[in-house]
């Protein structure tokens, strides 16, 4: 059982560079989302797709770009990464109800220097 | 605006003793409130919800969760912790008047340490 895969799960990158992370998901859920998790301040929302060719900013979306690229996929951009977005990025999915939960993936650990 | 509220960062308990991790909430609906429990290098592992229905929701691992609306809270409980409960644990809170899954709002995490 896959469930939600994230790729990579480490990263360096230095100030400016850009990066894309990958998300993708096998349980047919209609609603994907991006969080970041950083000490103290719990999961804070990114960007999340309701449904296939559709996305929304979430609470925290500055310096940050998604593509929901079809069902299965949805992707987050830095375009040009900053010391602040250092965090543990986490990739979920879901059904698309509000009382359903969420199956979030195992995290990538992005350092930015 | 919707808050989550876990007031204590670390919780210390013996194993075999009863634990509770607190949690508190604030949506302008009816509210649909969610535990998740995260292992060291791992992802939110899903571990019960109240939707409607019985205040006392069951879950997995021998955890139970008791909504209580009048408080606004949804503890978090177990009768015996083992130590392989030692993980940081989430309580989330989405409106149930959104209609949608859109925000699910995340607490900061409780920090639970069974020992010996």
């Amino acid at each position: 059982n896959a469930g939600v895969t994230q790729t990579p799960k480490f990263q360096v990158l230095k100030t400016g560079q850009s990066m894309t992370l990958q998300c993708a998901q096998d349980m047919n859920h209609n609603s994907m989302y991006w969080y970041r998790q950083d000490p103290g301040m719990g999961l804070r929302l990114i960007y999340y797709s309701a449904s296939e060719g559709t996305t929304d900013k979430g609470e925290v979306p500055n310096g940050y770009n998604v593509s929901r690229l079809n069902k299965r996929e949805f992707s987050l951009r830095l375009e040009s990464a900053a010391p602040s977005q250092t965090s543990v990025y986490f990739c979920a999915s879901g059904y698309g109800t509000a009382n359903t939960e969420a199956f979030f993936g195992q995290g990538t650990r992005l350092t930015v220097v | 605006a919707q808050s989550v509220a876990q007031p204590e960062d670390q919780v210390n308990v013996a194993e075999g003793n009863p634990l509770t991790v607190k949690c508190t909430y604030s949506v302008s609906g009816n509210p649909y409130l969610f535990w998740y429990v995260q292992y060291p290098n791992r992802g939110l592992q899903f571990l019960l919800k109240y939707i409607t229905g019985d205040n006392l929701v069951k879950g997995s691992y021998g955890f139970e969760a008791e909504f209580n609306k009048s408080q606004t809270s949804f503890h978090l409980k177990k009768p015996s912790a083992l130590v392989s409960d030692s993980a940081l644990y989430f309580c989330a809170v989405r409106d149930a008047n959104t209609g949608t899954a859109s925000k699910l709002t995340f607490g900061t995490g409780t920090r639970l340490q069974v020992t010996l």
